[in-house]
């Protein structure tokens, strides 16, 4: 149980175009869903909280113009990412939960801007 | 006094051998304390957690020795295998049972050798 699904799991693209992230909870409601981006070899840095229904909350230096994230559902977050720029290039992760319960992590989406 | 310190940053050991990996935190409100396993291109996973009102909790070969007067906690992997070979991250929350939001520790490169 507990899954949390990703997707695309690896994206490339041109420097300027905008790049949309999905994650899923498949099998329970994620009230609370969670952003994060990880450099090689470092660890996971929070980029934002998003609760169905409501706009996200963005952790300091994250730009919420650039990095939009919609949680219109119980089972649905999106990140995307807007004209997208080489610096842009991680490993973005996501991760839901429940009330009451701990954050389940999805298998993250390799982003490479050229 | 959100930050969560761990040490060391990489460790290898024999297959059998006990890794033993460290962190501190500042915040005493963090009043949960999660272990992540990752390996390469995967999100992470929960591999246990504990509440300060325990001093060690075990869960097959992985233990977490809780130090609550000295804000410290570490995982203990017994009979380590070269599967468990993967980055460990440390990570603490406050909030109760609402989970609140994660913050990592730096994370350690685990190399377990056959």
């Amino acid at each position: 149980g507990a899954v949390v699904s990703q997707h695309p799991s690896w994206v490339i693209c041109k420097s300027g175009t905008s790049v949309k992230i999905e994650c899923r909870s498949l099998d329970f409601q994620a009230t609370t869903m969670f952003w994060y981006r990880q450099f090689p070899k470092q660890s996971l840095m929070l980029m934002a909280t998003s609760n169905e229904g409501s706009k996200a909350t963005y952790e300091q230096g994250v730009e919420k113009d650039k990095f939009l994230i919609n949680h219109a559902s119980l089972t649905l977050s999106t990140l995307t990412v807007t004209s997208a720029h080489p610096e842009d290039s991680s490993f973005y992760i996501c991760s839901a939960r429940d009330a009451g319960q701990p954050q389940h992590f999805g298998d993250g989406t390799r982003l490479s801007i050229l | 006094q959100q930050q969560v310190k761990q040490s060391p940053q990489s460790l290898i050991v024999q297959k059998g051998g006990i890794p033993i990996i460290n962190c501190a935190y500042e915040n005493t409100a963090f009043d949960y304390f999660p272990w992540y396993q990752q390996f390469p291109g995967k999100g992470p996973a929960l591999l246990i957690a504990i509440r300060p009102d325990v001093s060690e909790k075990k869960e097959g070969r992985f233990t977490i020795s809780f130090n609550k007067s000295a804000k410290q906690f570490s995982l203990h992997i017994m009979d380590s295998q070269p599967g468990d070979s993967a980055t460990y991250f440390c990570a603490a929350s406050r909030g109760g049972t609402s989970y609140g939001k994660l913050t990592f520790g730096q994370g350690t490169i685990l190399t377990v050798h056959p």
